[in-house]
């Protein structure tokens, strides 16, 4: 139990539509992480937030956006779903520290556009 | 351009003995090193991890070694059981990365530790 849980578990959007993807740190991270995870790869990495700023991005599109609130909790926000969007989308939380960097994992949103 | 590499997507084992599951990496930037266990319908869920200034770090069962040179790192399970198994990820951080937590995964390889 790592104490970050997603919402909602599964999902089923049609192409071209929108969806926003909810998650909860565990109590006492500052830090945010959203991962897409394809069937059969690893974790890519989407963007992190950090006291409420993206704080780092990876090679995913503008459509891809997020938030992270006061209370650490985040969103994960997708707009103009296509086909290839269907993946698990995790979020990790994490106490921002030098020299330690463990990220803890929710149980991950499984998203099928269809 | 896959910077870090599991090249056995599977590995099977007996109960009792080593578990070796091992990891490539490319990016000589990389300082901090993490393996994550992931079961079906979970999310990952985090084993050990090493800094680049060590080449080993212990955890009861778990042992992560780091050759640098060679630019790779293994994890050893000793015993092995069956709960073990499951999908491995090996995740490296880039210490020059835009931020902190940026997470870079390998693909995995699935462990079937059998009875």
């Amino acid at each position: 139990e790592t104490g970050v849980t997603q919402s909602p578990t599964h999902l089923i959007k049609t192409r071209g539509q929108q969806v926003t993807l909810r998650c909860s740190s565990q109590s006492g991270h500052n830090t945010v992480s959203w991962y897409q995870q394809a069937l059969g790869q690893g974790p890519q990495f989407i963007f992190q937030y950090y006291r409420e700023e993206e704080n780092g991005r990876g090679n995913f599109p503008p459509r891809f956006s997020g938030l992270q609130f006061p209370n650490y909790s985040s969103e994960l926000n997708v707009n103009a779903l296509e086909l290839d969007d269907s993946a698990l989308y995790l979020c990790a939380s994490s106490w921002r520290r030098q020299g330690r960097t463990e990220a803890f994992f929710g149980q991950g949103t499984r998203l099928t556009v269809v | 351009d896959q910077q870090v590499k599991q090249n056995s997507p599977s590995l099977s084992v007996q109960e009792g003995r080593i578990s070796i599951l091992n990891c490539d990496y490319t990016n000589s930037m990389f300082d901090y090193f993490l393996w994550y266990k992931k079961y079906p319908a979970e999310g990952p869920t985090f084993l050990i991890s090493i800094s680049s200034i060590k080449d080993k770090n212990e955890d009861g069962r778990f042992t992560v070694f780091l050759n640098k040179s060679a630019k790779h790192l293994s994890l050893h399970i000793v015993p092995s059981q069956p709960g073990d198994s499951a999908v491995y990820f090996c995740a490296a951080r880039d210490s020059h990365g835009g931020s902190q937590g940026n997470l870079i995964f390998g693909k995995g390889t699935k462990l079937s530790v059998k009875p």
